[in-house]
C-alpha cells in the first residue's frame, strides 16, 4: 500500500505563534497533495489543494496568508498555520494522490492534532 | 455545488450480520467512488474504490455502483465489532482530483 506520513501528530502552542506541519509521501510520488481540516464529530473540509512546483489552490473562506502551503517536492508538502488562535485548534488532515495513479485515489497522512492554547 | 449524501446513522448491526452503507451523489460527471473507514480520532483509511456499475468484492467489502441512480454502497459481510467506525463515501468528479466527502456514516457492530 501507499504510505503517507505526517509531523507532528500533535501540537501544542500558544496563541500567536506558528505552527509547520509536514506531509510526506513515503513509498511514491506525488504531484498533488490536499489539506484538510476535521474538526470534533464533523466531516473532513478541503482547505487546499497543493500541487508540486506551483502555488497552491485555497478553497473559499480558507485565508491563503494564515495557512501557507509549499509543495516543495513530490514527495514533501508543508503547511504553517500563521498566528495561531484558539479558532484554529483542529485535526489537520493531509492526502497525497499517487502520481500516475489511473482512479486517483488518495492516501491519507496519519493526521496532527493542534491545540492552540 | 457537488454534494454527497450519506445517512448520519448510527446503524448498529449484530456480529455476523450484513451490513449496508448508502451514497448519493449529485454530479452526474462523477468518475471514480471511494469508500474511506475512519476510526475515531484517527485519520480516514481508504477501503476500495469503484468506477464501473455493477459490484466489486474484496474480502469482507463489496461495493455497489449504479451510475444512472447516483448511488454507490458499502457492503460488509460477518461485521466484526472491529469494523465498528465512521465510514466515509467520496466521489471524484470529471476534470479535477479532488474528492467530495460525504458527512460518514457511523456504523457499531453489537458482539
Amino acid at each position: 500500500g501507499a504510505v503517507v506520513s505526517q509531523h507532528p501528530s500533535r501540537v501544542i502552542c500558544k496563541s500567536g505563534t506558528s505552527v509547520k506541519i509536514e506531509c510526506r509521501s513515503l513509498d511514491f510520488q506525488a504531484t498533488t497533495m490536499f489539506w484538510y481540516r476535521q474538526f470534533p464529530k464533523q466531516s473532513l473540509m478541503l482547505m487546499a489543494t497543493s500541487n508540486e512546483g506551483s502555488k497552491a489552490t485555497y478553497e473559499q473562506g480558507v485565508e491563503k496568508d494564515k495557512f501557507l502551503i509549499n509543495h516543495a517536492s513530490l514527495t514533501l508538502s508543508t503547511l504553517t498555520v500563521t498566528s495561531a488562535h484558539p479558532e484554529d485548534s483542529s485535526f489537520y488532515i493531509c492526502s497525497a494522490r499517487r502520481s500516475g495513479g489511473v482512479y486517483n485515489e488518495q492516501f491519507f497522512g496519519p493526521g496532527t492534532r493542534l491545540t492552540v492554547l | 455545488q457537488k454534494e454527497v449524501e450519506q445517512n448520519s446513522g448510527p446503524l448498529s448491526v449484530p456480529e455476523g450480520a450484513i451490513a449496508s452503507l448508502n451514497c448519493t451523489y449529485s454530479d452526474r460527471g462523477s468518475q471514480s467512488f471511494f469508500w474511506y473507514r475512519q476510526y475515531s480520532g484517527k485519520s480516514p483509511e481508504l477501503i476500495m474504490f469503484i468506477y464501473s456499475n455493477g459490484d466489486k468484492e474484496d474480502g469482507r467489502f463489496t461495493a455497489q455502483l449504479n451510475k444512472a441512480s447516483q448511488y454507490v454502497s458499502l457492503l460488509i459481510r460477518d461485521s466484526q465489532p472491529s469494523d465498528s467506525a465512521t465510514y466515509l463515501c467520496a466521489v471524484k468528479g470529471a476534470g479535477s482530483y479532488q474528492l467530495t466527502f460525504g458527512k460518514g456514516t457511523k456504523l457499531s457492530v453489537i458482539p
